[in-house]
């Protein structure tokens, strides 16, 4: 079944900092491959979104993500970290049978440091 | 535009007593609907999904049921709380057909069981 890893917890950066999160897929064919972010005690809101084409994904706020075949990987990154960035952050797939159902990984919460 | 209404925002429920959070989509037709479930320290799991009216698949076995009455209405129950019922509840629909589509989210439900 496909599924999405997400390997950090938590992780911290200082403000004006890079970031990367970390987000794998299982998947034999291309994925259909999501992050969200949810904000504390907010519902989640769609940053990006992957589903063919160039590998490099533009998304809101600044944020970007790379589809990486040869890595299964599709990363989250961001150049420089705001203080209002810090919220949780879910890498998603959708499986490609049936319905459309939305699968999440285990998060990973930023927390930014001034 | 597409709206999802999900109310209330938030819940404290004795041990027992019964459940029924609302969700309803506005400016769509047809919508898969969903039921996730975020407990402290969790990702989100997926509980019930559903296609259509009166279509509910369950994820997971549990204490809580789910009900389509009309198409863009999506219920979620209990006859009797646990304490381990106590989560985040989000509502999301996604559409119909085709894949490249994203799940869009409700706002949430902070249930506490006490």
């Amino acid at each position: 079944a496909q599924s999405v890893t997400q390997p950090d917890i938590h992780i911290t950066v200082s403000e004006g900092a890079s970031l990367e999160l970390r987000c794998n897929y299982s998947y034999g064919a291309t994925p259909y491959l999501f992050w969200y972010v949810q904000s504390p005690g907010q519902g989640l809101q769609l940053l990006l979104k992957y589903f063919s084409g160039d590998t490099l994904v533009q998304g809101i706020k600044g944020f970007e993500a790379e589809f990486k075949r040869s890595q299964s990987s599709f990363n989250l990154r961001k150049p420089s970290v705001h203080w209002s960035d810090a919220a949780e952050y879910f890498c998603a797939t959708i499986h490609s049978g049936g319905y459309q159902k939305v699968t999440f990984g285990t998060g990973t919460k930023l927390q930014v440091i001034p | 535009s597409q709206t999802i209404h999900q109310w209330p925002a938030t819940l404290v429920q004795p041990v027992g007593s019964p459940l029924s959070l609302e969700c309803t989509v506005e400016g769509t037709s047809n919508p898969n609907l969903y039921w996730y479930r975020q407990a402290a320290g969790r990702g989100l799991q997926l509980l019930f999904y559903s296609v259509g009216i009166g279509q509910i698949s369950s994820e997971v076995p549990q204490n809580l049921s789910a009900s389509r009455p009309q198409d863009r209405q999506f219920i979620l129950s209990s006859k009797k709380l646990l304490l381990s019922d106590s989560g985040f509840y989000l509502c999301a629909w996604s559409r119909a057909g085709g894949l490249r589509t994203e799940a869009f989210f409700g706002q949430g439900t902070r249930l506490t069981v006490v």
